[in-house]
């Protein structure tokens, strides 16, 4: 199995840009969450879903939207890009968001906006 | 706010030696707490988790241990190897405050074993 594919790996963006980050998951898992890891911040959520047609804000959602309209797809939208938004992105998903499932994730994509 | 720590943030040490990392949390009102790996450019990776109900988990080498009411977990690496070297975080879900939907991730500690 594939597990947690992320596109791109890599995207430069001019401020004021949009783009969609891709990721797909071919486990059936429920739950699926994006996160930005920053040197010094660590790891923060911006965004998760439950299931499909089901999403929440997460940490830092503010400039990011998102829509599961499939079990195994979970887009993340940057509107207008800005620099605060440089960053590596992460994808990640489990089983359920429940007591026993393991985290599994993506191996990410690096974003710099200029 | 829930808030996870690891100290220190780095760590060298040779081949060879018997390794605890430490994580504590802030609030001990947890569902689980997980370990994982993540190698330079890569995505993380699951080592262990351990659910509040329980005290302990090993796979391998590792062997990660949970005390709630006080708000630790250990990580225990016996006999470390050079391909032991990455960042190893630490990640509760729950809390007062959260659902069980989102995990607090540690900042990391960066581990590297010479030969």
């Amino acid at each position: 199995n594939a597990g947690v594919t992320q596109t791109p790996k890599f995207q430069v963006l001019k401020t004021g840009q949009s783009m969609t980050l891709q990721c797909a998951q071919d486990m059936n898992h429920e739950y699926m969450s994006w996160y930005r890891q920053d040197p010094g911040m660590g790891l923060r959520l911006i965004h998760y879903s439950v299931g499909a047609g089901i999403t929440d804000q997460g940490e830092v959602p503010n400039g990011y939207n998102v829509s599961r309209s499939t079990t195994e797809d979970f887009p993340l939208r940057l509107l207008s890009a800005a620099p605060s938004q440089t960053s590596v992105y992460f994808c990640a998903s489990s089983y359920s968001a429940g007591l026993n499932s393991p985290l599994h994730f993506g191996n990410g994509t690096r974003l710099t906006v200029t | 706010k829930q808030e996870v720590t690891q100290i220190p943030a780095a760590l060298s040490v040779p081949e060879g030696e018997n390794l605890v990392l430490n994580c504590s949390f802030t609030d001990s009102a947890i569902y689980n707490l997980q370990w994982f790996r993540q190698d330079p450019g890569k995505g993380l990776t699951s080592l262990l988790l351990i659910q509040s109900s329980q005290r302990e988990q090993t796979s391998g080498r590792l062997n990660a241990s949970l005390d709630k009411s006080s708000g630790r977990s250990t990580l225990y690496i016996a006999a470390s190897q050079p391909g032991d070297s990455a960042t190893y975080l630490c990640a509760v879900r729950g809390g007062l405050q959260g659902g069980s939907e989102k995990l607090v991730f540690g900042k990391g500690m960066k581990l590297t074993v010479n030969p």
